[in-house]
């Protein structure tokens, strides 16, 4: 049981260039979320989909696109990356808790991006 | 907007004492309250989970309590120990929904 895992873990791009971040878990969640993790800002959500086939928006979703390809796998990609978007990206995800709601989430390792 | 405030940003204590981090939040309004414990270079570690409708959750040296009513919740870490060493974030959910809103932890070191 592996858990969360993301790939890749460090990832260097010039401006305008586009990649995927990849993420799986295998503990059969249903909703999935990514965050990205700046200093002094905390986490913060940028995209998340609470079941397969349903995505949604977070706080900060300009400049990136997700796919929830199956319950398994959840990618963010970034279409023409920006300085701005240097930042450690984590992948969640998380069953479903009471009264419908989703309670602890599990996290993966991340992957470190830097843009220049 | 919910907003999560967490101070102080960092903190220092000799082994064995005991210590309180806090976490406040704006919004009385939340389904539950996560602790969360990051190591350097590592993703989050759920520590405790508190419902809104309890006060308290204990996991070994760790009690978290919650407060809906004055917006706060605090983490105690009882005969601290150099391995307690990292950032702890608390996180809210505001009703059911799915979304978490964290705050910015604080880093703790535990000395020798």
């Amino acid at each position: 049981n592996a858990g969360v895992t993301q790939t890749p873990k460090f990832q260097v791009l010039k401006t305008g260039q586009s990649m995927t971040l990849q993420c799986a878990q295998d503990m059969n969640h249903n909703s999935m979320y990514w965050y990205r993790q700046d200093p002094g800002m905390g986490l913060r959500l940028i995209y998340y989909s609470a079941s397969e086939g349903t995505t949604d928006k977070g706080e900060v979703p300009n400049g990136y696109n997700v796919s929830r390809l199956n319950k398994r796998e959840f990618s963010l990609r970034l279409e023409s990356a920006a300085p701005s978007q240097t930042s450690v990206y984590f992948c969640a995800s998380s069953p479903p808790g009471l009264a419908g709601g989703t309670d602890t989430q599990y996290f993966g390792p991340g992957t470190r991006l830097t843009v220049l | 907007k919910q907003e999560v405030t967490q101070i102080p940003a960092a903190l220092s204590v000799p082994e064995g004492e005991n210590l309180v981090l806090n976490c406040s939040f704006t919004d009385s309004a939340i389904y539950n309250l996560q602790w969360f414990r990051q190591d350097p270079g590592k993703g989050l570690t759920s520590l405790l989970l508190i419902q809104s409708s309890q006060r308290e959750q204990t996991s070994g040296r760790l009690n978290a309590s919650l407060d809906k009513s004055s917006g706060r919740s605090t983490l105690y870490i009882a005969a601290s120990q150099p391995g307690d060493s990292a950032t702890y974030l608390c996180a809210v959910k505001p009703g059911t929904a799915s979304k978490l809103t964290f705050g910015t932890g604080t880093r703790l070191q535990v000395t020798l």
